[in-house]
């Protein structure tokens, strides 16, 4: 079945430093890819997604670059911040079945070092 | 700003009870799921549904029931708990077509 790769596991990181995130999907139809940060005790929480049509999306210190080639998007977080410390969760997902099916990846434990 | 509520936050059964998650959205969202949320396996789908009175089986629905009679409401029920639902279970919701999905802050259940 189609599944979604992600690494690393976790990650840590200087305040201020870049992070990357890297997943890889195998459902070559997937055309939409969310990245949820998922806080301690709360719900997954969209944070920048992007469509199949793009290769690149920023919105301030965050962007996601995709590959659809080689089926595999990124996450990048700049001038990183103590808040950003959270688990980060890719995901792939194409329209079947009248909705859109995500295929979540394993999740990235970010911790941004003061 | 209610979005997607979840009850109970916290559940513990012993194997063999039953029990019923309620999720409630408040944002007019035709389509309602459930997953559940497993150490290091990210989160699977269980049931979906794309309108009031359907549902549909998702990636691991085995052992649960779910029912949606009115739209703001999606109901996920274990019959017979098992320890192997011990999980976090999280609801979502989302408009028809739309591919973005907005996520409760989880149920907390285990089995013992």
């Amino acid at each position: 079945g189609e599944n979604v790769e992600q690494h690393p596991s976790t990650l840590s990181v200087q305040e201020g430093d870049s992070a990357v995130i890297k997943c890889t999907y195998s459902d070559s139809a997937s055309n939409y890819f969310p990245w949820y940060k998922q806080e301690l005790g709360k719900g997954p929480q969209l944070i920048i997604d992007i469509r199949s049509n793009v290769g690149e999306k920023k919105d301030q210190r965050i962007a996601v670059t995709l590959n659809k080639t080689a089926k595999h998007f990124s996450l990048h977080i700049t001038e990183t911040q103590p808040e950003d410390s959270a688990v980060y969760f890719c995901a792939a997902s194409r329209l079947g079945s009248g909705t859109y099916k995500y295929i979540f990846g394993t999740g990235t434990r970010l911790k941004v070092l003061a | 700003n209610a979005g997607v509520t979840q009850t109970p936050k916290f559940r513990v059964l012993k194997t063999g009870q039953s029990m019923t998650l309620l999720c409630a959205q408040d944002m007019n969202h035709e389509y309602m799921y459930w997953y559940r949320q497993d150490p290091g396996m990210g989160l699977r789908l269980i049931h979906y549904s794309v309108g009031e009175g359907t549902t549909a089986k998702g990636e691991v629905p085995d052992g649960y029931n779910v029912s949606r009679l009115k739209k703001q409401n999606f109901l996920l029920g274990l019959e017979s708990a098992a320890p192997s639902q011990t999980s976090v279970y999280f609801c979502a919701s989302s408009t028809p077509l739309a591919p973005i999905q907005y996520f409760g802050a989880g149920t907390r259940l285990s089995v013992l």
